[in-house]
């Protein structure tokens, strides 16, 4: 089975990028989400590198190999939130959810 | 537009059953599986089960695989999530999504706003 690795935090200042890691997804499409406190968790990217209409154009994703990578440009004070990847496991049809990383706008 | 709207979440005693449900409305629902995730407090996101469109295929995580029943009445747009047995750490938020285009491995736009489970 599945075990995605992100790391618990990433701290970054106003209009900095942020890079979030997503390990083990062997190769996998991932999805990214965004959770802000008390709120639903909001897709961001999906299948890698998409964005759904209304997302800004500063979230980007990509993946390589074992590690996808959300990349946040020009960061603000309103992403701060829980960020956490995501991937299907068709061999036993689960959803699979990294740790989910923390983004601290400094 | 898309709306999901989850109930029946409360307090219940170590050992008891709860029955959540989420009603569904904006898109075409017997057409879509449907998912629940769920969320400790402070925790992050646990997938729990998933629900084909018709109901004839059902998969759950192993953590309450045996306890919990998923469900779904297409005649009345909802989906519902039978909890027996429950335990401690089930407390959580509670949520149904659906994935795009109702394909069960696709990504998810659309969440309900979750309903909180307390053992």
């Amino acid at each position: 089975s599945y075990v995605l690795t992100q790391p618990p935090s990433v701290s970054v200042a106003p209009g900095q990028t942020a890079t979030i890691p997503c390990g083990g997804n062997r190769g996998k499409s991932v999805h990214w989400y965004q959770q802000r406190p008390g709120q639903a968790p909001v897709l961001v990217v999906f299948d890698d590198i998409d964005r759904p209409s209304g997302i800004p154009e500063r979230f980007s994703g990509s993946n390589s190999g074992n590690t996808a990578t959300l990349t946040i440009s020009r960061v603000e004070a309103g992403d701060e939130a829980d960020y956490y990847c995501q991937v299907w496991d068709s061999s036993s049809d689960h959803w699979v959810f990294g740790g989910g990383t923390k983004l601290a706008v400094l | 537009q898309v709306r999901l709207v989850e109930s029946g979440g409360g307090v219940v005693q170590p050992g008891r059953s709860l029955r959540l449900s989420c009603a569904a409305s904006g898109f075409r629902f017997s057409s879509h599986a449907i998912h629940w995730v769920r969320q400790a407090p402070g925790k992050g996101l646990e997938w729990v089960s998933v629900i084909s469109y018709d109901g004839s295929d059902k998969y759950y995580a192993d953590s309450v695989k045996g306890r919990f029943t998923i469900s779904r009445d297409n005649s009345k747009n909802t989906l519902y999530l039978q909890m027996n047995s429950l335990r401690a750490e089930d407390t959580a938020i509670y949520y149904c999504a659906s994935p795009i285009a109702g394909i069960a491995a696709a990504a998810i736009p659309y969440w309900g706003q979750g309903t909180l489970v307390t053992v």
